[in-house]
């Protein structure tokens, strides 16, 4: 089982649509949760973090965290054509305290116009 | 402007010659860290660095070495670079090490190794 795991897609929406994105982990001890978007040939951008259970909202993104179910989301509301990227989860590693962050093979999101 | 510079964007080199892909960061973390990113193999930790002179391996060290003189600087070395490293490099800082904090990247070193 890989640590962090996510749909590699692509998953297309159409614009104005919900994506939803989905990721989960194996590590119980994990405590932060982020979610980077990456443009193609570009470095991930940290878009959302999220530390306790339950919804985060901030702009058109919603994150959401279940530690008991060990998985966390990514709502894209009102989806549009700048949003196709590829969507990595990130979990620390919960087990150490090395700061490192464990990445999801990401998920590719297509927004048709 | 906070950001993680990384040089050079891009380098090809041959086999066995020595090379430093730079990383500076001007936002004062503690923390830094390298990793590769390969397709179907996800971002992988090579090494990374809670502090000044305090280094440790990742996942994937073999062939890399690192050093941390500086807060602020975090070069990444292939003393005999091989096919096998070309990849995508990213430099990574964080705040902290502690769990609470995301990484803001570099801008990307893309290796290739003939």
């Amino acid at each position: 089982q890989k640590e962090v795991e996510q749909n590699s897609g692509p998953l297309s929406v159409p614009e104005g649509a919900i994506a939803s994105l989905n990721c989960t982990y194996s590590d119980r001890g994990s405590q932060s949760f982020f979610w980077y978007r990456q443009y193609s040939g570009k470095s991930p951008e940290l878009i959302m973090f999220i530390y306790s259970n339950g919804d985060k909202e901030d702009g058109r993104f919603t994150a959401q965290l279940n530690k008991a179910s060990q998985y966390v989301s990514l709502l894209i509301r009102d989806s549009q054509p700048s949003d196709s990227a590829t969507y990595l989860c990130a979990v620390n590693q919960g087990s150490s305290n090395t700061g490192k962050l464990i990445f999801g093979q990401g998920t590719t999101l297509q927004v048709k116009p | 402007e906070a950001q993680v510079t990384q040089n050079p964007r891009y380098l090809i080199t041959v086999t066995g010659k020595k090379l430093t892909v730079t990383c500076s960061q001007n936002m004062n973390h503690e923390y830094m860290s390298w990793y590769r990113q390969d397709p179907g193999l996800g971002l992988r930790q090579i090494y990374y660095s809670m502090n000044v002179e305090v280094t440790d391996k990742g996942d994937v060290p073999e062939g890399y070495k690192v050093s941390r003189k500086e807060k602020r600087n975090f070069p990444l070395i292939l003393e005999s670079p091989s096919p096998n490293q070309t990849s995508l490099y990213f430099c990574a800082s964080s705040l902290s090490g502690t769990p609470l904090y995301g990484y803001t990247f570099g801008s990307g070193t893309r290796l290739t190794v003939v």
